[in-house]
């Protein structure tokens, strides 16, 4: 089935790393996704993995994958005021015409001066 | 370059009206697809256009229906709406259908 999950909040201070986790079931996802939408917008991509890899980074965002667990987080370092925002993790489908994103219900930073 | 745009931003219906979304893709896009998000949730797959042809449906009734121009801009059209329809309504373009990227959305209320 597809289904993927999120812790619903997180909360760290202004300088932390933060740390923002999700669990997928469809083994055979070819790319996984973190997205940020912040209040009234639309989402933003912000990084993607891709099945084969382990890590991802790019400048403050790292992102890990552990497909043995089906397992996937993002990392936010020297977290600011401004990345406060809800995170969700998406996962999109394998072959053929599948290329459907299967998101997960979010998770909500909130970053604290 | 401009990104992907939808219009309108906000819209007020009544139960069992019908409402037509429009969303023009980024530039080099060849592929739309269109997601409901209902308030507290994450974003649901409702279908996507490629070569003006629905490719891939969600899990939704044929009350929503899609339409893609040969210039890859599309149209979400929903019939008798209902209350439950009242959502965030979000346009993606990409090149094939993998890295996605969204526009700001259409504010559905449904009174």
């Amino acid at each position: 089935g597809e289904d993927v999950e999120q812790s619903l909040f997180l909360s760290v201070r202004e300088g932390d790393s933060s740390v923002i986790n999700c669990t997928y079931t469809d083994s055979s996802s070819t790319y996984l996704y973190w997205y940020k939408q912040e209040p009234g917008a639309g989402l933003q991509l912000l990084t993607y993995i891709f099945s084969n890899m382990d890590m991802k980074q790019d400048q403050r965002l790292t992102v890990l994958l552990n497909k043995k667990d089906k397992h996937l987080s993002l990392r936010i370092a020297d977290t600011q005021t401004g990345d406060s925002a809800i995170y969700f993790c998406a996962e999109l489908g394998y072959g053929g015409a599948t290329n459907k994103l299967i998101f997960g219900t979010g998770t909500l930073l909130a970053v604290q001066p | 370059d401009a990104g992907v745009t939808q219009s309108p931003t906000h819209l007020i219906k009544t139960r069992g009206q019908q409402v037509t979304l429009r969303c023009s893709p980024k530039s080099g896009h060849d592929t739309v697809s269109w997601y409901q998000q209902a308030l507290g949730q994450g974003p649901q797959f409702i279908f996507q256009y490629y070569e003006e042809e629905e490719r891939q449906r969600g899990n939704f009734p044929d009350r929503f229906s899609g339409h893609q121009f040969p210039n890859y801009s599309s149209e979400l059209n929903v019939n008798a709406l209902l209350l439950g329809d009242s959502a965030l309504y979000l346009c993606a373009s990409s090149l094939k259908g993998f890295e996605q990227y969204f526009g700001p959305g259409t504010r559905l209320t449904v009174t």
